[in-house]
């Protein structure tokens, strides 16, 4: 089943202490994307990835890390989480050459006491 | 860049009422639209896109060059329609950072 798949799906942290949350999809998009979601404010993109090794910045990328090592995978690393990180994030891909529709992951809720 | 706006954030309507989501867009170029759609505790999916002209779960969306609009429309709102509803831009088409409107929540009550 082609899919997007986030871990976890629920974290509670507490500030400064480093966490990822990882991103695999399985149908060979070049595209990949995290946003984080929050009330009145929709979604905003913070790192995207053109493809393997291609990064670039977002909207919000302040306090977010990400890394593209293989095709499949695009984790956000969060090295020193704050209260203002506590949000819904989603991973998205897609292809860059055709309908342009995104397909998202189940979203982390991510709690940072 | 290609950007969207939708001005509402919430829209309250009763059951059987007409719905109509607002979505403007301000890119040049041939546009395509896409509205996804998020129910309550779930990933965003894929509603219905401009190109293909077609209408899901009873929506539509027509796109108006001329108010540069695409507006999601329903003719009588279900219960099971309340969600966050979202316009975008495609990946596609020179810009790699569809950015999103800010989504409107639709709550259709009984």
């Amino acid at each position: 089943e082609a899919q997007v798949t986030q871990n976890p799906r629920y974290l509670i942290t507490v500030t400064g202490k480093k966490l990822t949350v990882t991103c695999s999809q399985n149908m060979n998009h070049e595209y990949m994307s995290w946003y984080r979601q929050d009330p009145g404010l929709g979604l905003r993109q913070i790192y995207y990835s053109m493809n393997v090794e291609v990064t670039d910045k977002g909207d919000v990328p302040e306090g977010y890390k990400v890394s593209r090592k293989e095709k499949r995978n695009f984790p956000l690393i969060l090295e020193s989480p704050s209260p203002n990180q506590t949000s819904l994030y989603f991973c998205a891909s897609s292809v860059t050459q055709g309908t342009g529709e995104l397909f998202f992951g189940e979203g982390s809720r991510l709690t940072v006491l | 860049a290609q950007r969207v706006t939708q001005p509402e954030k919430l829209l309250s309507v009763f059951k059987g009422a007409p719905v109509e989501l607002k979505c403007n867009y301000s890119y040049s170029g041939s546009p395509e639209l896409f509205w996804y759609v998020q129910y309550s505790r779930q990933r965003l999916q894929l509603l219905l896109r401009h190109i293909s002209r077609e209408s899901i779960k009873g929506f539509t969306a027509d796109l108006n060059k001329g108010e540069t609009s695409f507006h999601l429309k329903k003719p009588f709102a279900q219960e099971e329609d309340s969600a966050m509803y979202y316009c975008a831009p495609p990946l596609s088409g020179g810009s790699y950072i569809p950015t999103f409107g800010r989504g409107t929540s639709l709550i259709v009550h009984p």
